[in-house]
């Protein structure tokens, strides 16, 4: 059974540095083809895509946002990580990780999401 | 960025209805779209991938269907548990992006 959860701080200040972990089981990131996506998506509103890393560690990132976005995993391919800097208000959402997997290269799907962490920037 | 324009924003259908919601592509994203379901406060499910590909566990009454910029959803027989929002989201090129969504009430 393939299982992801996301944790975070829930609240922090506003030109801090926001770090989110993303824990899952049920496959290896290790495995090819295989990927985990950050997704984000403020109350209300729609879903933006964030960043992915590949079982090679590739990274990828949104352009929107990618000077302040760094995504990186662990050594035994359980876990995988987020920061976002200089955060502010518009960075407050639910952040979604997804184990993403390769169905025809190139093309990706979001196929099993965790149930998300909220965070709130506020002073 | 490949922007992704769905419609309705919000819809409202009967029990047994059929429903369909629509997406439509900025160019052509050659079948690379999927949809999700989220029912409130819960995480995005994916129901179709590759434009009419119905994910594993996904009942028949929905399905997929478009091509090149144009694409649709349609629920067959609506149930209560498909009160949910609906999202479409491409992913032939990066970043990925998704539809503003439509969120699908009962009548």
């Amino acid at each position: 059974q393939v299982t992801l959860k996301e944790s975070g701080p829930g609240m922090l200040q506003p030109s801090k540095t926001l770090s989110l972990t993303c824990s899952f089981s049920g496959f290896s990131l290790s495995t090819s083809g295989m990927v985990v996506s950050w997704i984000r998506q403020p109350s209300g509103k729609s879903l933006e895509w964030l960043a992915a890393i590949d079982w090679d560690g590739d990274k990828y990132y949104n352009p929107s946002l990618k000077s302040r976005l760094t995504v990186s995993k662990d050594t035994s391919n359980t876990q995988v990580f987020l920061k976002i800097t200089s955060v502010d208000t518009a960075d407050t959402a639910t952040y979604y990780c997804a184990r993403t997997t390769v169905i025809l290269p190139p093309y990706y799907v979001m196929d099993a999401w965790g149930q998300g962490a909220s965070v709130t920037v506020s002073s | 960025d490949i922007q992704m324009t769905q419609s309705p924003a919000s819809l409202s259908a009967s029990l047994g209805e059929t429903v369909t919601i629509e997406c439509r592509a900025s160019e052509d994203i050659y079948n690379g779209l999927a949809w999700y379901q989220q029912k409130p406060g819960k995480s995005p499910q994916l129901l179709i991938y590759n434009a009419n590909s119905l994910h594993t566990g996904v009942p028949s009454r929905f399905s997929g269907s478009g091509s090149g910029t144009q694409y649709s959803l349609k629920i067959n027989s609506l149930q209560s548990e498909d009160v949910a929002s609906y999202f479409c989201q491409q992913y032939y090129d990066y970043p990925w992006t998704f539809g503003g969504g439509t969120k699908l009430e009962l009548k």
